[in-house]
This record gives C-alpha cells, structure tokens and sequence, in this order.
C-alpha cells in the first residue's frame, strides 16, 4: 500500500523568494515518485520524476526535487518563485507497471508580487 | 504536441441516470487510465486497462462502472445509476508503456460532472 502526504494545503510566497513545497511519502515497494503541477481549469502536467539513478532531479519550469530515502520525502524546490507559478501542486506515487498513482491532497501556491 | 482530450468538459445529470465520459488517448499509447478528484479531495485513481482489458481497479471501481475501448481511439467510462457522490471532475490519461518502470502518464484537462 501506498500514500503521500503533503504539508500545506496552501503555501505563499513573495515573487523572487524560494518555493519549497513538502512531500512525504510511504510505500512498501521501491516507489516512483512524480510531482504534477494543475493550472485553473487545465489537466495534470508532469513537472518532474524520480524512478532509478540520480536522486536530485530536475524538471521544467526551474524546478527540482530531491528523493531522500532515509526521510521517505521527495520535495519540490524552486530558487525564485514567479507569478507564473501559481498553481495546484500534486506530488504523487507509483509501485510500478501498470500501477495508478496515489496522489497527495495537493499544495495550492500562491505567489504574491 | 500530442495531448489527452476528453469530452464533454462538463456534464450535469439527474442521480440514477447513466453517464459515458469519453477519452481519446494519445495515439501510440497502450496503458489508459481513469481517476477522479471530488472538490477539495484528492485526486483518486480508479482504472487502469491495457490490451482491451482491465489490469488494475481501485476499490472505487465498483460494478457501477465499467470502461471501454470501444474503437483503436475512445476509452469510455461508464457510470451505471449515477448518485450524488459521484459528482467529481474525471480525469482521463495515457501512458506509452508500463513495465518495470513506469512511464510519464499523461493527462487530460478533465470533465466534471454534476449529479443532482
């Protein structure tokens, strides 16, 4: 079994500051590990990954994510926020195949000028 | 760029009413998927189906659904008797392949559907 928890239904941040959304996950399998980004009114879009290798992972747009086993957490980090920023965060777990993922409740991020 | 489309983008419905949610999935694609997000909740894997069969269901996907490829471009999602907390906004998506990694899977913009 699988779940994600994700610290902050809301997270706020000055435009140009660090944006740091929180992802911890639980999984009894190797997990894969994604963040998927929503803006109004739009479908899911991959931001970023983790499957095997490197654990920090870069994805579009500025962002990051770093896998830390040990912390069972997955992170999203970008260095400067910017109004474009503002959107529905979803980071999200897979054991695999043909799996479905298990998403988190979601991070709303809210960037203010 | 290839995308995920699904339609309508929005459907209302009185409760015991049968819906079909349609999907066209990115065209090489063999693995679709269904999920859905209620307001203010998570979002929710329901299905996923690869070669014209079911491969995983959630306990959600109970026998008031169904779903169906029924041509080499729709994948349907059919609600039997809808009930009122089935309205949500259903997310359709599509992955090239799934194995022992699994592959971006990539998402449509959603229909929500109303239950009254």
């Amino acid at each position: 079994a699988q779940s994600v928890t994700q610290l902050g239904s809301h997270v706020s941040v000055s435009e140009g500051a660090l944006v740091l959304l929180r992802c911890n996950y639980s999984s009894s399998v190797p997990p894969y590990l994604f963040w998927y980004v929503q803006y109004p009114n739009q479908g899911l879009q991959l931001l970023l990954k983790y499957t095997t290798g490197a654990t920090l992972v870069k994805g579009i747009n500025g962002f990051e994510a770093e896998f830390k086993k040990s912390e069972t957490s997955f992170h999203l980090t970008k260095p400067s926020a910017h109004m474009s920023d503002a959107a529905e965060y979803f980071c999200a777990v897979s054991g695999g195949g043909a799996d479905g993922l298990t998403f988190g409740k979601g991070t709303h991020l809210i960037i203010q000028p | 760029e290839p995308e995920v489309t699904q339609t309508p983008s929005h459907q209302v419905t009185q409760m015991g009413q049968e819906v079909i949610l349609r999907c066209v999935p990115i065209s090489n694609h063999l693995y679709f998927y269904w999920y859905r997000q209620i307001l203010g909740q998570k979002v929710e894997f329901l299905v996923s189906f690869y070669n014209n069969e079911i491969s995983e269901k959630s306990e959600i996907f109970d026998d008031q659904f169904s779903v169906e490829r029924p041509d080499g471009s729709n994948f349907t999602l059919k609600i039997r008797s809808t009930k009122l907390e089935d309205s949500a906004m259903y997310f359709c998506a599509s992955s090239l392949k799934a194995g022992t990694s699994p592959n971006e899977q990539f998402f449509g913009p959603g229909t929500r559907l109303t239950v009254l």
